[in-house]
């Protein structure tokens, strides 16, 4: 089972960079999807940015492309953002989660949007 | 791209039925079948209710269905209980820029 760990959050000046990390503690991370999330607070969900399994294919919003890139290391069953020039209204937790995959007819098949495990979430913070 | 439009809150008795609905446009709800929702209670990390429209993981209550007719998409809680007070958030799949679209979330208070 996929259990997920973020880290990297923390306070950061407007216009700095930071690296968030999630672990994955399962054995079939190179299967998986993986997205990240983030809540603003008191606000709702706002996706931000997705690879895929491989690692070859990778999707931002626009309200992050040009500034977060995605990434991930399949040995390492770890997924990774890179954030630089942050903004205050970057400001939210950030959430890691993986794709749901299904098995039907012999085929396996992710579900885009179906975000099934999720980290706990960690803080980041741009003052400005 | 603009969020999917879901209504700030509803409400209802226990036992009774409610409905949520999540408005998108033809670039998303309207052309794909990849319409899941989420529930999150405060503090918490969303946990996954329904993915294409009507499939529930497992482990999921069967009190929770989904539906979609042309732009629009919709969740149902049946048998409403004290512990489906929460926050409800739809998202799509989007043929625009972006890949996803999150609804604007739902607060669901149980009367």
């Amino acid at each position: 089972e996929v259990q997920l760990l973020e880290s990297g959050g923390g306070l950061v000046q407007r216009g700095g960079s930071l690296r968030l990390s999630c672990a994955d503690s399962g054995l079939t991370f190179s299967t998986y999807a993986m997205s990240w999330v983030r809540q603003a607070p008191g606000k709702g969900l706002e996706w931000i940015s997705t690879i895929s399994a491989s690692g070859g294919n990778t999707y931002y919003a626009d309200s992050v492309r040009g500034r977060f890139t995605i990434s991930r290391d399949n040995s390492e069953n770890t997924l990774s953002l890179q954030m630089n020039s942050l903004r205050a209204e970057d400001t939210a937790i950030y959430f890691c989660a993986s794709t749901l995959r299904y098995c039907i007819g012999g085929g396996c098949y992710s579900s885009p949007g179906a975000f099934d495990i999720w980290g706990q979430g960690t803080m980041v913070t741009v003052s400005a | 791209q603009s969020a999917l439009t879901q209504p700030a809150s509803v409400s209802g008795s226990p036992g009774q039925s409610i409905t949520i609905s999540c408005t998108g446009t033809s670039n998303d709800i309207g052309v794909y079948n990849y319409v899941s929702w989420y529930q999150q209670y405060p503090g918490k990390a969303p946990k996954l209710l329904i993915y294409e429209v009507n499939n529930r993981p497992s482990g999921v209550s069967n009190r929770f269905s989904g539906s979609k007719s042309g732009n629009t998409a919709s969740l149902t809680i049946s048998g409403l209980r004290a512990e489906d007070e929460s926050d409800y958030y739809c998202i799509s799949y989007t043929s625009t820029t972006t890949l996803y679209v999150f609804g604007t979330g739902t607060k669901v208070t149980v009367l």
